[in-house]
């Protein structure tokens, strides 16, 4: 089976910008988690959608947004980047996001805002 | 107090020994359990899961649950340089529904 799989693997962006990232699930997974990594604050939950619904959702401000579509892929949204934002973002698959369900992370966006 | 804590090393161990860590939450209803291991520049790998108190062997690796005193361990044993990496655990329900992670632990296993 495929991994998860994000693009773009890399963005440079200025303050103010927008960035989209796309993320694509191990086929048949259909939960879908975002998360932040940064050297300060670790792995930060972002959000996480099931069958095209945002079903739990992280301490983050509203510039930072997703959807998920039929097919399971994801995509999340920062509006307004700011200097802070630059992260590793990762995305990660599961069957149903539910407990017992291992999360398996794609390789990453490493997004750098200038 | 954090949700999901552990030491963040780094652990310094020599080639062939057992590399020991320890991670603790604070909730006790939390579920289930991760390691994973991340490599300097990559993406988090799982290495295990656990859901009932007790021992789980895959290889290497052994993971140890102890609900009660709200604690998960992973041992590495015959440790290799290849395991020098950020060990990360992960536990659902510590902070609601969804994986929460510690800081890491940095192992270094010196040849």
């Amino acid at each position: 089976k495929a991994g998860v799989t994000q693009t773009p693997r890399y963005l440079i962006k200025t303050r103010g910008q927008q960035v989209t990232l796309s993320c694509s699930p191990i086929s048949g997974h259909r939960s879908v988690s975002w998360y932040q990594q940064t050297p300060g604050q670790g792995l930060q939950f972002l959000f996480e959608y099931f069958s095209e619904t945002q079903r739990n959702k992280g301490n983050f401000p509203g510039r930072f947004s997703g959807r998920q579509f039929s097919n399971s892929r994801s995509e999340m949204n920062v509006s307004t980047l700011e200097l802070g934002d630059s992260a590793l973002y990762l995305c990660a698959s599961s069957y149903t996001g539910t407990p017992y369900n291992e999360q398996f992370f794609g390789p990453g966006t490493r997004l750098t805002v200038l | 107090q954090k949700e999901v804590e552990q030491n963040s090393g780094p652990l310094s161990v020599p080639e062939g020994a057992i590399a020991s860590l320890n991670c603790t939450y604070s909730d006790r209803v939390s579920q289930s359990f991760f390691w994973y291991r991340q490599y300097s520049g990559k993406s988090p790998e799982l290495i295990m899961s656990i859901y009932s108190n007790g021992d789980k062997e895959d290889g290497r690796f052994t993971a140890q649950l102890n609900k009660a005193s709200q604690y998960v361990s992973l041992l590495i044993r015959d440790s290799q340089p290849s395991d020098s990496a950020t060990y990360l655990c992960a536990v659902w329900g510590a902070a609601g529904n969804k994986l929460t992670f510690g800081g890491g632990t940095r192992v270094l296993v010196k040849p």
